[in-house]
Parts: C-alpha cells; structure tokens; sequence
C-alpha cells in the first residue's frame, strides 16, 4: 500500500525556519500532485499548498503564500515543504497527502509531523 | 474560521442513520462536484470515504454514501455502528482565492 513518511517537525521561534520532508514509496511518485495539509492542535484540516507532477506548478493558502515553498525531488521520491518566518498561528501537524488529480480527492496521507512554533 | 460549515456534533444510537450536512458557496459546493468527506479518529490521520460526492474509495463500507443538493452536500452513515464514532470532514475543490481545496469545521460523530 501507498506509504508516506513526513519528518522534520520541531519546536521553533517565532520568526524561525523549518524544513519538513516526506518520503513516498509503492507509488509511481513522478505521476501524482502532492499536497500538504495541516491541523492545528485541536482544531480542523487546513489545506497548505501543492505541486504537480513534475515539479512547475505550485499553489499556496494565501496565509502561507511567500512564506512556504513546496518542492519535490522525484528522483528521491521525496515532497518538501520549507517554512519561512514561522508565526504562532504555524502551529500544527503537517500532512503530506497524495491527490488524486483526476478526482480532486485527497487519497492517502501520512502519519504527520508536529510543528511548534513558540518561545 | 473554515470555508464550510458542518455541524459540531451528530448522535445516533447503533443501527440507525446519521447525516452530516457541509454547506459551501457557489464558489466550491455549489460549482464543482469534488466533493470529498474524511473520517480521522483521534491521534490518526485522516481518511478517504467518499469523493466526487457520491464514489466510494475500495474498502469504504457501503454503509456510507454522500450527495449534493446546490451549495450543501452531506454524508450520511446508515447502520451505525460504534467503530464509526469518530470526526468527519467534509472538503471540496475551489476557485476561491489560490486555494484548490477547503475543508469543513469538522463533525464529531457519537454512537449512543
């Protein structure tokens, strides 16, 4: 079955970078949009951003827009997501979610990374 | 402050059916059919049910079903039963904004 790994989530300052990553295995990586998604502690799903399949497209939630970059490494079978100025409202876990394009679904999803933006 | 609206709550006792409502705009619901509802149990990570409104992902139970009537979809689980006591999201593609996806506030689900 699809499998999807995010890493990186730390506890960061405000105004503060972070880089999360998330491998992906037994799919066809270099076929698939892939998204991000986050949930702030107690709260709802909030789409963040994503990017086609090879990499020339990508499209952001205007609260992240200039401060998030999503990319990918097909070679690596690996979806970044770099952060930038990190606010409070950052706090979250972030989901690296394969789409199904055809559908516009948001077919599977990884366990998730905790990102806490504090001081 | 999410894009569609869900009621906080639904309660059923086992057996019967349950409908969760998820009201959008003309902009999303109301304009395209990707709709798509998530079931998440605490802790885990969210799950596929239901996508283009009414299609069920392989292994979904077809005890859930989803439909669409103008800006509101809703999902309805009959034959309740206690594993499906859990939150539930509803989500639809876009044109709103640079977002492609918006996702309902969430509903818990309780089996009595």
């Amino acid at each position: 079955e699809v499998q999807l790994v995010e890493s990186g989530g730390d506890l960061v300052q405000p105004g503060g970078s972070l880089r999360l990553s998330c491998a992906a295995s037994r799919f066809s990586f270099n076929n698939y949009y892939m998204s991000w998604v986050r949930q702030a502690p107690g709260k709802g799903l909030e789409w963040v951003a994503n990017i086609n399949p090879d990499g020339s497209e990508t499209y952001y939630v205007e609260s992240v827009r200039g401060r998030f970059t999503i990319s990918r490494d097909n070679a690596q079978n690996s979806l970044f997501l770099q952060m930038n100025s990190l606010r409070d409202e950052d706090t979250a876990v972030y989901y690296c979610v394969r789409e199904e394009w055809l559908v516009l679904a948001l077919d599977y999803w990884g366990q998730g990374t905790l990102v806490t933006v504090s001081s | 402050q999410s894009a569609l609206t869900q009621p906080a709550s639904v309660s059923g006792s086992p057996g019967q059916s349950i409908t969760i409502s998820c009201i959008g705009t003309s902009s999303d619901v109301g304009y395209y059919n990707y709709v798509s509802w998530y079931q998440q149990h605490p802790g885990k990570a969210p799950k596929l049910m239901i996508y283009e409104v009414t299609l069920r992902p392989s292994g979904v139970s077809n005890r859930f079903s989803g439909s669409k009537s103008g800006n509101t979809a809703s999902l309805t689980i009959s034959g309740l039963q206690a594993e499906d006591e859990s939150n539930y999201y509803c989500s639809s593609y876009t044109s709103r904004n640079t977002s492609h996806y918006v996702f309902g506030s969430g509903t818990k689900v309780t089996v009595l």
